[in-house]
């Protein structure tokens, strides 16, 4: 069964601390993403990776860093976080390049941050 | 840029009732379209993923349709039960450039009454 982890269901943390949030999969997929989740506005797209130590901007990439040091692993980095940071944040893997049911997105659980 | 518009927003229907929730996009350069279920608090789950070469895709009770011309998809669940509640979600996977990611709608909450 595949599986999309994040470190965290519930973070508290206070304006200017700097805020890690881990996701693993262990699919073996090349590709891995972040989005957030608000009311009214959906999920958002932050940043995504095609393969370790490759990344792109997503739609909404200010404020947010990425790493992928490793294929399974891919966190998200707030330098300093802000109240507007405050939100459900949902991390995704894919298979590249498959077809079929091989280019289903799986999402992690997520994690709701608070900041205050 | 690709805009994803789901309708309606809010749907409440007895159990056992067939129903079909809709999906527009406005870009057809896609790959793909995928649905999604979203449980209050919770993470997505993949329910049915189309092709852009595809017509439609059926899972149990669900059958989902695209029709990539006029950029429209539908989910059709069949007697609908109490643990069908959930937020259904729509997003396409875009080929005409730009980030990799799925575009999504803001879903639709679906009640079903016992």
């Amino acid at each position: 069964d595949v599986k999309v982890t994040q470190s965290s269901r519930y973070l508290v943390k206070r304006t200017g601390e700097k805020v890690f949030l881990e996701c693993v999969q262990d699919m073996d997929h090349e590709n891995m993403f972040w989005y957030r989740q608000d009311p009214g506005l959906g999920l958002r797209l932050i940043y995504f990776s095609y393969d370790v130590k490759m990344k792109e901007k997503g739609d909404i990439p200010e404020g947010y860093s990425v790493s992928r040091e490793k294929k399974e692993r891919f966190s998200l980095i707030l330098e300093s976080a802000s109240t507007n940071q405050t939100s459900m944040y949902l991390c995704a893997s894919r298979h590249s390049g498959g077809a079929g049911v091989t280019d289903t997105q799986y999402f992690g659980p997520g994690t709701r941050l608070t900041v205050l | 840029k690709q805009e994803v518009t789901q309708i309606p927003a809010a749907l409440s229907v007895p159990e056992g009732e067939n129903l079909v929730l809709n999906c527009s996009f406005t870009d057809s350069a896609i790959y793909n379209l995928q649905w999604f279920r979203q449980d209050p608090g919770k993470g997505l789950t993949s329910l049915l993923l189309i092709q852009s070469s595809q017509r439609e895709q059926t899972s149990g009770r669900l059958n989902a349709s695209l029709d990539k011309s006029s950029g429209r998809s539908t989910l059709y669940i069949a007697a609908s039960q109490p643990g069908d509640s959930a937020t259904y979600l729509c997003a396409v996977r875009s080929s005409g450039g730009g980030a990799d990611g799925l575009t999504f709608g803001k879903g639709t909450h679906l009640i079903i009454q016992p």
